[in-house]
């Protein structure tokens, strides 16, 4: 079946700290893979997409490269700040079957000062 | 402003009540989706649909129902027989493809006590 994995949060970072979240993914079509970040008690923005292998989605410092060998897409960000603090959910969606997303469970970000 | 909207952003009921979440959309996109999001835990698909008059299941859709006249608006009943309905429901909406993101309401949490 089609399902991603995140790693477990909680993480706490410093400010200006490299973050990585990793993802994996198990996928029984090509899927498109995504990024959302939920700030408290909001709904979900798209933080960053990729729709094929070696394709490297990148936005507000955050970036992720779609590599099909490792079913990976792990997120990166150089340099955190207090208001990169969210969760944040990576999510795969086949083509064809109806647009569905299919979603981690979510890690935790916490970034001090 | 185009954008989704849920209403209310917090709502309340007696248990074995049936109750009606809220989701319209101006963005004229063809598909909408229902998802329930429980702590710590990643988003799951409730039903979604990609067209007027017509909707499919999800993952979780049993004690739950949808409705899909008008292309703009796919309210939710969250009914008597789900058990466990506490929870963080969230409406998105999609351009039909499969690399499209898609877009997030601002979420509905429901309380049943």
């Amino acid at each position: 079946g089609n399902s991603v994995t995140q790693m477990e949060g909680p993480v706490t970072l410093s400010e200006e700290a490299f973050l990585t979240i990793n993802c994996t993914y198990t996928a029984t079509g090509y899927p498109s893979l995504f990024w959302y970040v939920q700030y408290p008690g909001e709904g979900l923005q798209l933080l960053l997409k990729a729709t094929k292998a070696d394709d490297k989605g990148s936005n507000k410092g955050f970036e992720a490269t779609y590599r099909k060998e490792t079913t990976s897409f792990h997120l990166e960000k150089g340099s955190v700040q207090v208001s990169d603090s969210a969760v944040y959910f990576c999510a795969l969606k086949i083509y064809n079957q109806g647009g569905k997303l299919i979603f981690g469970q979510g890690t935790e970000l916490s970034v001090k000062p | 402003d185009g954008g989704i909207t849920q209403s209310p952003k917090y709502l309340f009921r007696k248990e074995g009540q049936n109750v009606t979440l809220s989701c319209e959309q101006n963005l004229n996109h063809d598909a909408m989706y229902w998802y329930r999001q429980d702590p710590g835990q990643g988003l799951r698909l409730i039903y979604y649909s990609q067209i007027v008059n017509d909707f499919q299941k999800g993952d979780i859709a049993e004690g739950y129902s949808v409705s899909r006249e008008k292309k703009e608006s796919f309210p939710l009943t969250v009914t008597s027989a789900q058990k466990n309905p506490t929870a963080f429901y969230l409406c998105a909406s999609t351009l039909e493809g499969n690399s499209y993101e898609q877009y997030f309401g601002p979420g509905t949490r429901l309380t049943v006590t």
